[in-house]
């Protein structure tokens, strides 16, 4: 049972457009996560959010968490092909730390 | 560099073989993680320790087992290695509130 969907699973662009990738569940999380991974290499914490409605922003990625913490979404303004990559959200159910983790966005940007 | 490192980084098995993979984090992290990559289906967790000397089952136990067997490291075993094991396998480390810290993986492939 996946728990999380994430949207779209793939997607290519050309350099400077914008793009939107959504996570969503019908649970709620203590907090969700999102990862970027590169080919060969394991997974790497972009953000974290915790609190309902939270907005963070990190250069030209925007993370949003939903009201009521069930979705999230993750917006690139434009796009770097150094932004190319394999994009995970990973929501988090318990104080184990355990994490439940979407399908993957993979982003191709190019030049 | 400080970090979770991952041995061996690539590995070829026969049906009914056994291994183990090993994990090693250097930031005395109290948690640790074995999750399996495959495509379409994002991270799946095998197994998890909360803490040392503590390990639980994931969405995915069967055919591996686990030993946390100091607060370093942490390692996963195949018994009878099956083709549905062909796999990335991710070991990773948590203790503060958010955010794992993932090795660089191992891929394993099973004929």
């Amino acid at each position: 049972t996946q728990l999380l969907e994430q949207s779209p699973q793939f997607l290519s662009i050309q350099e400077g457009e914008n793009l939107t990738v959504y996570c969503n569940s019908s649970s709620v999380f203590s907090s969700l996560q999102w990862y970027r991974q590169e080919p060969g290499e394991g997974p790497v914490l972009l953000v974290t959010v915790v609190t309902g409605g939270e907005v963070k922003k990190l250069k030209r990625l925007t993370f949003q968490f939903g009201d009521a913490r069930k979705d999230s979404s993750l917006h690139i303004t434009a796009a770097q092909p150094g932004d190319t990559g394999l994009y995970l959200c990973a929501g988090a159910k318990s104080n184990t730390g355990k994490l439940i983790f979407g399908q993957g966005t993979t982003l191709q940007v190019k030049p | 560099n400080a970090g979770v490192t991952q041995t061996p980084k690539f590995q070829v098995l026969k049906t009914g073989q056994s291994m183990t993979l090993q994990c090693a984090q250097d930031m005395n992290h109290n948690s640790m993680y074995w999750y399996r990559q495959d495509p379409g289906m994002g991270l799946r967790l095998i197994y998890y320790s909360a803490s040392e000397g503590t390990t639980d089952k994931g969405e995915v136990p069967n055919g591996y087992n686990v030993s946390r067997l100091n607060k370093r490291e942490f390692s996963l075993r195949l018994e009878s290695a099956a083709p549905s094991q062909t796999s990335v396998y991710f070991c990773a480390s948590k203790d503060s509130p958010y955010g794992y810290t993932f090795g660089s993986g191992t891929r394993l492939t099973v004929v």
